[in-house]
C-alpha cells in the first residue's frame, strides 16, 4: 500500500515569515494530492489540493508544489498569520483510497 | 447549515461498555468513511460504505461495527470498549468512492475509563 510521510511533526514560525511543510508518498499510481488545516477541536478542512498532471497550484499565501519523479509534495504558506496556527495534513489519494501522513503542528507566534 | 454533523461530541463511558456514533450528511454524498484519530494525532480509515455498501474495510477489531441505514447516514457501534479505543472518530464523506475530496465532521471524542 501507499506510505505517506510528512515532515516537520512540529513548526514554529513568527508571524510574516513563510512556512514550509513537505511529504514524500510510495505509490506511483498516486495521482491526487489535498492538504488539510485542522484547528483545535475541529474536523480537518481541505485548504488546497493538486492533481498529478500539475506542478504547481496557488491559492493567495497558500501554494502547493508537486515533484511526480521525486514522489514529493509540499506546502508553502506565506505571510504568516496567528490564525494560520494548526494541524496540517498531506495526504495521497492511490484511486481507490486515501492515505494521510502524521500532521504537522505548525504555530505562528505573533 | 452542517455539512457532516457527528454525535454525541463527546462520549465518556467505561470499560466494557457498548457505544454508538452517529453521522450524517446533508451533502447528496453517495461515500461515507469513519477514521479513527489517535493522541498523535494519527488519522486511520476504518470503514468505507458506498450507497449502504461497505467497500473499504480496514484492520479493525471486529467490536467495531458500521451500519448505514441510507447513504446519508453512517453509524459506528463499538461493542465491549478498551482503553485503546479511546481516541477522536471522524466521519467523513465525498461525492464518490474514487473520487476526490472529503469533507470531514467535526469528530467524537471517546473517553474509555
Amino acid at each position: 500500500g501507499e506510505n505517506v510521510e510528512q515532515h516537520p511533526s512540529t513548526l514554529s514560525v513568527q508571524e510574516g515569515d513563510s512556512a514550509v511543510i513537505k511529504c514524500t508518498y510510495s505509490d506511483s499510481a498516486s495521482n491526487y494530492f489535498p492538504w488539510y488545516k485542522q484547528e483545535l477541536g475541529k474536523g480537518p478542512q481541505l485548504i488546497i489540493d493538486i492533481r498529478s498532471n500539475v506542478g504547481e497550484k496557488k491559492d493567495q499565501r497558500i501554494a502547493v508544489t508537486l515533484n511526480k519523479t521525486a514522489k514529493h509534495f509540499s506546502l508553502h504558506i506565506t505571510e504568516t498569520q496567528p490564525e494560520d496556527s494548526a494541524v496540517y495534513f498531506c495526504a495521497a489519494f492511490t484511486g481507490n483510497q486515501f492515505y494521510f501522513g502524521t500532521g504537522t503542528s505548525l504555530t505562528v507566534i505573533p | 447549515d452542517t455539512a457532516v454533523s457527528q454525535t454525541p461530541k463527546y462520549l465518556v463511558t467505561q470499560m466494557g461498555n457498548d457505544k454508538s456514533i452517529k453521522c450524517e450528511q446533508n451533502l447528496g454524498h453517495d461515500t461515507m468513511y469513519w477514521y479513527k484519530q489517535d493522541s498523535k494525532k494519527f488519522l486511520k480509515i476504518m470503514f468505507s460504505y458506498n450507497n449502504k455498501e461497505l467497500i473499504i474495510n480496514e484492520t479493525v477489531p471486529n467490536r467495531f461495527s458500521p451500519k448505514s441505514p441510507d447513504k446519508a447516514h453512517l453509524n459506528l457501534h463499538i461493542n465491549s470498549l478498551e482503553l485503546g479505543d479511546s481516541a477522536v472518530y471522524f466521519c467523513a464523506s465525498s461525492r464518490g468512492p474514487y473520487t476526490d475530496t472529503q469533507y470531514f465532521g467535526p469528530g467524537t471524542r471517546l473517553t474509555v475509563l
